[in-house]
């Protein structure tokens, strides 16, 4: 049972790019979350999906930042214009259940020059 | 010893002493705590976890340890080795999903 897989690993934009982030999420688990850690910093919440629906955005920028999970295919974090304070280890996690454990993927390091 | 650095707070002990990291918490509502060890580069790998129901909860060399009189939760490591090094965050949540995690401590392991 593979684990939840994120690509790309590392990612480099320049300013006013688009940054595409994807998360599959573990096999069986519908439920999938996204964070953002800076460096030295703990894992800050930005959202939680569930296929086709986002159930909690209160941690997501109200602007450039989206968030999506389709009902086939991987969760994607879209940054759009991005700017150098994106930078930042972007982690996706998934659990089965939304009281489960959330296992977390190896992270998209974005680097924006 | 454990330090305060400039960002992280660190704690260094010695191949086969045992290690203790804590963490204090602000919500009186949470209700599940989960320990998370991150390596450089790497997500952060699930350890142990802990309801509110429960005051002690054992894993295999790790233990984890729940006061919520003072909003205290504590992650113990028997015999600690060098491949425990690491950076280990506490996480809590209310009712549902979202995690709020602590700042993190840093265990270095010496050989």
């Amino acid at each position: 049972n593979a684990g939840v897989m994120q690509n790309p690993r590392h990612l480099v934009r320049r300013r006013g790019q688009e940054a595409r982030l994807r998360c599959s999420p573990m096999k069986g688990h519908s439920h999938v979350y996204w964070y953002r850690q800076l460096p030295e910093e703990g894992l800050k919440f930005m959202v939680y999906l569930q296929k086709e629906n986002i159930i909690d955005e209160s941690g997501m920028p109200k602007e450039r930042f989206s968030a999506e999970f389709p009902k086939e295919g991987p969760s994607i974090l879209r940054i759009q214009q991005v700017v150098r304070g994106d930078s930042a280890a972007y982690f996706c996690a998934s659990s089965p259940q939304s009281s489960d454990t959330q296992y977390f993927g190896p992270g998209t390091r974005l680097t924006v020059l | 010893g454990e330090s305060v650095g400039l960002h992280l707070p660190t704690l260094s002990v010695q191949e086969g002493d045992n290690s203790i990291i804590n963490c204090a918490y602000s919500n009186s509502a949470s209700d599940y705590f989960i320990w998370y060890k991150q390596e450089s580069g790497k997500g952060p790998q699930f350890i142990i976890d802990i309801r509110s129901n429960m005051d002690k909860r054992q894993g295999q060399r790790v233990t984890v340890l729940l006061n919520k009189t003072v909003k205290h939760l504590s992650l113990q490591i028997a015999a600690t080795q060098p491949g425990d090094s690491a950076v280990y965050f506490c996480a809590e949540s209310s009712g549902y999903s979202t995690l709020t995690f602590g700042k993190g401590t840093m265990l270095l392991v010496s050989p």
